[in-house]
């Protein structure tokens, strides 16, 4: 069965400092790999994702994200971190025909 | 464009009532789910989807009910509520897929949430 692995529940940085979220995952094949992001009160909104070609996507928010399948991850990252980025992360993976898994979660606090 | 709307936002509940959480999207989706969010659990899946008439169970259904009559609209029912669904709760879309591909790999599209409690 597939899983998703997201190994830091809550990470600070500092405004302007680079950003890395991890994601590892779990499954037979090449998955449909998603990081979404949650503000305070919200709904998820799609941040980017990957399904085949190049390795490296763009996301919104100058977001961007690296699949390696040697490593089975795809880590978001970001290399200067605005205040507004304050939100709960969420790495997801879609496997087979229907289904969608999601990892539990990074929360991003930023500090001046 | 209004996308996915859910209704209430917030509900407070006492053990054994019953209720029903709305969400309709106008965005011509197929696929329709229900989430739940509980603290360090991610979101699980609850109910889903294909299109009208048709349900399934995802990884957490007990004690939850569904059903499609229309492509706009997918009801959460909540027979006798628990404790245990104190949770947020989010509505979900998607597109089936273009030229055969998989529906797996688009991009799903979220309500604001309903924030629920049971007492």
């Amino acid at each position: 069965a597939q899983s998703v692995t997201q190994p830091d529940i809550h990470i600070t940085v500092s405004e302007g400092a680079s950003l890395e979220l991890r994601c590892n995952y779990s499954y037979g094949a090449t998955p449909y790999l998603f990081w979404y992001v949650q503000s305070p009160g919200q709904g998820l909104q799609l941040l980017l994702k990957y399904f085949s070609g190049d390795t490296l996507v763009q996301g919104i928010k100058g977001f961007e994200a690296e699949f390696k399948r040697s490593q089975s991850s795809f880590n978001l990252r970001k290399p200067s971190v605005h205040w507004s980025d304050a939100a709960e992360y969420f790495c997801a993976v879609g496997t087979g025909y229907q289904k969608v898994t999601f990892g539990i979660g990074t929360k991003l606090q930023v500090i001046p | 464009n209004a996308g996915v709307t859910q209704t209430p936002k917030f509900q407070v509940l006492k053990t054994g009532q019953s209720m029903t959480l709305q969400c309709a999207q106008d965005m011509n989706h197929e696929y329709m789910s229900w989430y739940r969010q509980d603290p360090g659990m991610g979101l699980r899946l609850i109910h889903y989807s294909v299109g009208a008439g048709i349900t399934d169970q995802g990884e957490v259904p007990n004690g939850y009910n569904v059903s499609r009559s229309t492509t706009e609209d997918f009801p959460l029912r909540l027979l006798s509520a628990a404790p245990s669904q104190t949770s947020v709760y989010f509505c979900a879309s998607r597109s089936t897929g273009f030229g055969g591909t998989s529906p797996a790999r688009e991009k799903l599209f979220f309500g604001s949430g309903t924030q629920l409690s049971v007492l």
